[in-house]
This record gives C-alpha cells, sequence and structure tokens, in this order.
C-alpha cells in the first residue's frame, strides 16, 4: 500500500530555534516529492523535489530528498512565530498523476 | 486574480440531501483534483480530473461524483450525503497535473448531521 508518514506529528519550539521535519515514504513509480505549508486555510506550495541529494532552498527554509531511503526532512533556521503551521508532505505517483499526502506536522513557534 | 474558488465555504446539510460543492479556476488548467481533509489522516484524494470530460476515481471516491463539462469547472457531488462525510474538502488545480504549481481552493468546511 502506498504511504506517506511524517514525523513528529507535532513541534513546538521558540522563536530563533532550528527545527527539521520528517517525511518517509513508500510509493510505486515516485515522480515528485513536495512540501506545503497550511495555515488556516489552503496549503500553499514550498517546494518541489524530484532528485536526491539536491538542496532545495527559500529564505530560511530548505529541503532534500534521498531516493534510496526513500525519505525527504524540511528544514526551518531560525524560527518565526509566522511558521507556525501544519507542513505537509506529498508524493507524486507516475501512474495517472496520484498525489499521496502525509498527515501533516503542526509546529508551533512561541515568541 | 489566479485562484481556485469554491462554494460554500460552509456547509451544514442532514443525511440524504442531495448536495454540490462547485469549483471553478481562472487559470486555464488542465488538472483538477478534489481532496478531502481529516484530522490524522491529511489529505485524500477524492477524485481528479486530466482534462474536459477525462475523470479518475482517487483513493477515496465512495459516496461521491464529478463532472468536468467545462475546463474551469470541476463540481463535487454528494448524492446522498452520510455522517462519515463530515470533513475539510479541497479543490486544487495545476496546468500538467504535476505538483509544480498545485492551487488549491479555500476548502469548504462540511457537517453531514
Amino acid at each position: 500500500e502506498d504511504k506517506v508518514v511524517q514525523s513528529p506529528l507535532s513541534l513546538v519550539v521558540h522563536e530563533g530555534d532550528t527545527v527539521t521535519l520528517n517525511c518517509s515514504y513508500e510509493v510505486t513509480n515516485f515522480r515528485s516529492l513536495l512540501w506545503y505549508k497550511q495555515e488556516k486555510k489552503a496549503p500553499t506550495f514550498l517546494f518541489m523535489l524530484t532528485s536526491s541529494g539536491i538542496e532545495k532552498k527559500s529564505g530560511r527554509l530548505s529541503s532534500i530528498l534521498d531516493k534510496k531511503e526513500l525519505f525527504s526532512i524540511l528544514n526551518i533556521t531560525a524560527t518565526q512565530t509566522g511558521d507556525s503551521a501544519v507542513y505537509l508532505c506529498a508524493v507524486e505517483a507516475n501512474n495517472f498523476n496520484k498525489f499521496y499526502f502525509g498527515s501533516g506536522t503542526k509546529l508551533n513557534v512561541k515568541p | 486574480e489566479a485562484q481556485v474558488t469554491q462554494n460554500p465555504r460552509y456547509l451544514i446539510t442532514v443525511t440524504g440531501k442531495k448536495l454540490t460543492v462547485t469549483c471553478s479556476q481562472n487559470m486555464n488548467h488542465e488538472y483538477m483534483s478534489w481532496y478531502r481533509q481529516d484530522p490524522g489522516l491529511g489529505l485524500r484524494q477524492i477524485y481528479y480530473s486530466m482534462n474536459v470530460e477525462v475523470t479518475d476515481k482517487g483513493d477515496v471516491p465512495e459516496g461521491y461524483k464529478v463532472s468536468r463539462k467545462e475546463k474551469r469547472n470541476f463540481p463535487l457531488i454528494l448524492e446522498s450525503p452520510s455522517p462519515n462525510q463530515t470533513s475539510l474538502y479541497f479543490c486544487a488545480s495545476s496546468p500538467t497535473g504535476f505538483g509544480y504549481g498545485y492551487t488549491f481552493g479555500s476548502g469548504t468546511r462540511l457537517t453531514v448531521v
């Protein structure tokens, strides 16, 4: 059965801390892995990863994919209260453009 | 403004009363999809459409119908809603079906009593 598992389920940190969110997957016909940020509304796109070992970076956020070990991490450095959200990991399969989402990691950044 | 518009945002209905949640996008995207989001289960794909008149089942299609008569619209139909369909629903679109550029609507919170 295809699945995407995220950990931890929730995380509480203080401003300035660095956090690492994990996403492991078992999906046949892997095409890409995506990270989304969801605040109190629709998910917004962060990164798409298709190749192992190539870091994607946007400001304080970065992500990398390991296709051999079937996981990805999302790093957030110098966290701010505005980073508080649910972070979703999704894997897209080649077969008929199916997407599999993890249950998300809820990040709470305290002042 | 490029967007995916869902209506209604909130809906409370009774078991068995047919309802439709509308979804419209103004980006000329070919690919559209419906998801439901439940606590602890993440987003699960209900149906998707690669283009007009082309639809296919996702992971949890039971109890739902869709249609794609026009490129911009992709309504979700619940012929006979049941309480286990109480959920947060998202419509999403993409130009190619790939995750990059996947735009989500604002969501519809449905409660079936």
